[in-house]
């Protein structure tokens, strides 16, 4: 159980364009879930935080004009990429929360994205 | 904008050894913990986790201790196997709503045959 696909795995593009990208929660209905990015032999950052149905909470730093978040549905979050810029290649990576009595805030996690902007 | 690069700590164990993976933590009022595993090119894994209220829990393979008087979390992993190399991370909850997690550096843990 608490399966999280993410897709595309690898997408490569072209500056200027925008990418998309689609997180979802396979057999469990996520009320939250998050978006972080990843440098090479680095730690997560947290971009922002998903609500179902509300504007996403970005973290400090984060342009919401640039990485712009929507979470329609209780399984889908996605990521949009706008006019992206080789400064924007790097390895996205989603997660879907599980709230229960005893486990509060765990976070099941998607293969991630590896963008490349060419 | 420039990202600093930061080198992973490593920890080199030979197969079948018992490993012992380190993580301080910052915020006293973390109430909640989580050791992810990733592997090269793919998204954390969950492991194992353990509620401030507790100072071990044991899973298959994995035992997890808390220690809150000086922050630290730690990761044993008996008799370690080649798939076990990868990347580990700590996770705490910051004492913040939300469910926001908040991850340390990270860990590389390589296995030698």
């Amino acid at each position: 159980g608490a399966v999280v696909s993410q897709h595309p795995s690898w997408v490569i593009c072209k500056s200027g364009t925008s990418v998309k990208i689609e997180c979802r929660s396979l057999d469990f209905q996520a009320t939250t879930m998050f978006w972080y990015r990843q440098f090479p032999k680095q730690s997560l950052m947290l971009m922002a935080t998903s609500n179902e149905g509300s504007k996403a909470t970005y973290e400090q730093g984060v342009e919401k004009d640039k990485f712009l978040i929507n979470h329609a549905s209780l399984t889908l979050s996605t990521l949009t990429v706008t006019s992206a810029h080789p400064e924007d290649s790097s390895f996205y990576i989603c997660s879907a929360s599980v709230s229960s009595n005893r486990a509060k805030n765990i976070q099941y996690f998607g293969a991630g994205t590896r963008l490349s902007v060419l | 904008g420039e990202s600093v690069g930061l080198h992973l700590p490593t920890l080199s164990v030979q197969e079948g050894d018992n490993s012992i993976i380190n993580c301080a933590y910052s915020n006293s009022a973390s109430d909640y913990f989580i050791w992810y595993k990733q592997e090269s090119g793919k998204g954390p894994q969950f492991i194992i986790d353990i509620r401030s209220n507790m100072d071990k829990r044991q899973g298959q393979r994995v035992t997890v201790l808390l220690n809150k008087t000086v922050k630290h979390l730690s990761l044993q992993i008996a008799a370690t196997q080649p798939g076990d190399s990868a990347v580990y991370f700590c996770a705490e909850t910051g004492g913040g709503q939300g469910g926001k997690l908040i991850f340390g550096q990270g860990t590389e843990l390589s296995v030698k045959p």
